[in-house]
């Protein structure tokens, strides 16, 4: 099956910087990664995804970038705001297991104003 | 967007009874539902994929006689904690998929469950 490691577990960063989270994957026949943010309580929420046949993905601050051959892909979150704390979490989905998405670990994001 | 909704938002029970957690694909047709428990500061843990008409497959290590997961229709899955300890006490997220191959995946708001 697939085994999703995301790091690191906890990022602080100063208001304004860049924070990155890293994750790799086991199987070369996942398809599909998406980022989830989930504030404390409540649900997940998709910010971003990325397809395997896809290097790179931005949306405004955001951006998602995929190494197949590496088998990683990482989330980049750019000027970083207070309401970007939260929890975050890589996926991938492996199209022969039934499009089951495999988490990560997650990665706790702390904005410092 | 799509929505997905999820009742009880929290619950709070005795040992040894059961709790029904509902999900619902609001605006769309969920022919994949599936559930997950997350333990606080922890990682969602797939439980079982439900698909509409059909058994759940439930993931390794979950006792499905413990935990009874019905989908009746296209817009609704149940999940049934039966004869439920404290150990069960955690936070249960459902999540459904559309019909098309590249649909993303809608996370309910999850289930707080406090077994006493």
């Amino acid at each position: 099956g697939e085994n999703v490691e995301q790091h690191p577990s906890t990022l602080s960063v100063q208001e304004g910087d860049s924070a990155v989270i890293k994750c790799t994957y086991s199987d070369s026949a996942s398809n599909y990664f998406p980022w989830y943010k989930q504030e404390l309580g409540k649900r997940p929420q998709l910010i971003i995804d990325i397809r395997s046949n896809v290097g790179e993905k931005k949306d405004q601050r955001i951006a998602v970038t995929l190494n197949k051959t590496a088998k990683h892909f990482s989330l980049h979150i750019t000027e970083t705001q207070p309401e970007d704390s939260a929890v975050y979490f890589c996926a991938a989905r492996l199209k022969a297991a039934g499009n089951k998405l495999t988490f990560g670990g997650g990665t706790r994001v702390l904005v410092k104003p | 967007g799509a929505v997905v909704s999820q009742h009880p938002s929290r619950v709070i029970c005795k040992s040894g009874t059961s709790v029904k957690i509902e999900c619902r694909s609001l605006d769309f047709q969920a022919t994949t539902m599936f559930w997950y428990r997350q333990f606080p500061k922890q990682s969602l843990m797939l439980m079982a994929t439900s698909n509409e008409g059909s058994k759940a497959t439930y993931e390794q290590g979950v006792e499905k006689d413990k935990f009874l997961i019905n989908h009746a229709s296209l817009t609704l899955s149940t999940l049934t904690v039966t004869s439920a300890h404290p150990e069960d006490s955690s936070f249960y997220i459902c999540s459904a998929k559309g019909q098309e191959i590249e649909s993303p995946l809608h996370f309910g708001n999850g289930t707080r469950l406090t077994v006493t």
